[in-house]
C-alpha cells in the first residue's frame, strides 16, 4: 500500500521566517496534492502537482514535486499568522483498485507566532 | 458554484445504533469519495462512487456501507456503532477524471457515546 510521510508533524515558527515541509511517498506517482485544514474545518485544496518538476506558487506558499525522488516540498516564505493551520499532502495512483482514492500524510500542524 | 454539502453537520449516537450521512457533490461532479478523519489514524479512505457504482473500498469493516444515487448524491451508513467510530466524516467530489483533485465538504462530526 502506498505510504505517505510528512515531516515535521509539528512546526512552530516566528512570523517572517522561512521553512519547508517535506512529503515523501513510497510508490511511483506523478500526481500530488496539498491541502490546508483549519481547526474544526474541512480541507481546502491548495496545489495540484501533476508532473515531475512541477512548481506552483500562491502567495507565501510554493509547492514542488520531484517524482524521481518521490518527494514534494511546501515552502513557506516570510510566514504570517494567517498561515497557521494543518497542511496535508496527498498522493494518488488512480488506477485499477485505487480509483478515486487519495493517500494522505499525517499532516503538519503549523503555528506561526509573532 | 455551490460547494460540496454534507448533512447533518453534527451527530451524537449511542453504541449499537446506526447512522446515515448524506453528501451532495458539486454540480456536475459524478465521483464521490468518503474519508474518516480521527486524531489517531488521520485521514482514511472509506469508499468511492462513480455513476452509482462503488469502484473502490478502503479497509473498513462491513458495518460501513454507502451508495450513490442517479443525481450523484451519496449516502454512507454505519451500523452497530462503536465508540471508535467517533470521527469527522468527510465527503469529497471531483469533476475531472483525468486528475484526482478532490473538493471536500464541511464534514459530519459523529460522536458515539
Amino acid at each position: 500500500e502506498l505510504k505517505v510521510e510528512q515531516n515535521p508533524l509539528f512546526l512552530s515558527m516566528q512570523e517572517g521566517k522561512n521553512y519547508t515541509i517535506y512529503c515523501n511517498y513510497s510508490t511511483t506517482s506523478d500526481r500530488l496534492y496539498w491541502y490546508r485544514q483549519d481547526p474544526g474545518k474541512s480541507l481546502e485544496s491548495l496545489f495540484v502537482l501533476l508532473s515531475n518538476g512541477a512548481v506552483k506558487q500562491e502567495g507565501r506558499l510554493m509547492a514542488s514535486l520531484d517524482t524521481k525522488a518521490r518527494l514534494s516540498t511546501l515552502h513557506i516564505t516570510a510566514a504570517v499568522h494567517d498561515l497557521s493551520a494543518t497542511y496535508f499532502c496527498a498522493v494518488d495512483i488512480d488506477r485499477g483498485s485505487t480509483l478515486g482514492r487519495l493517500y494522505f500524510g499525517r499532516g503538519t500542524q503549523l503555528t506561526v507566532w509573532p | 458554484k455551490a460547494g460540496v454539502t454534507q448533512t447533518p453537520r453534527y451527530l451524537i449516537k449511542t453504541r449499537g445504533q446506526q447512522v446515515t450521512l448524506s453528501c451532495s457533490p458539486i454540480s456536475g461532479h459524478r465521483s464521490v469519495s468518503w474519508y474518516q478523519q480521527t486524531p489517531g489514524q488521520g485521514l482514511q479512505f472509506l469508499f468511492e462512487y462513480f455513476s452509482e457504482t462503488q469502484r473502490n473500498k478502503g479497509n473498513f469493516p462491513g458495518r460501513f456501507s454507502g451508495r450513490q444515487f442517479s443525481n450523484s448524491r451519496s449516502e454512507m451508513n454505519v451500523s452497530t456503532l462503536e465508540l471508535g467510530d467517533s470521527a469527522l466524516y468527510l465527503c469529497a467530489s471531483r469533476g475531472r477524471l483525468a486528475i484526482n483533485e478532490q473538493f471536500f465538504g464541511p464534514g459530519t462530526r459523529l460522536t458515539v457515546l
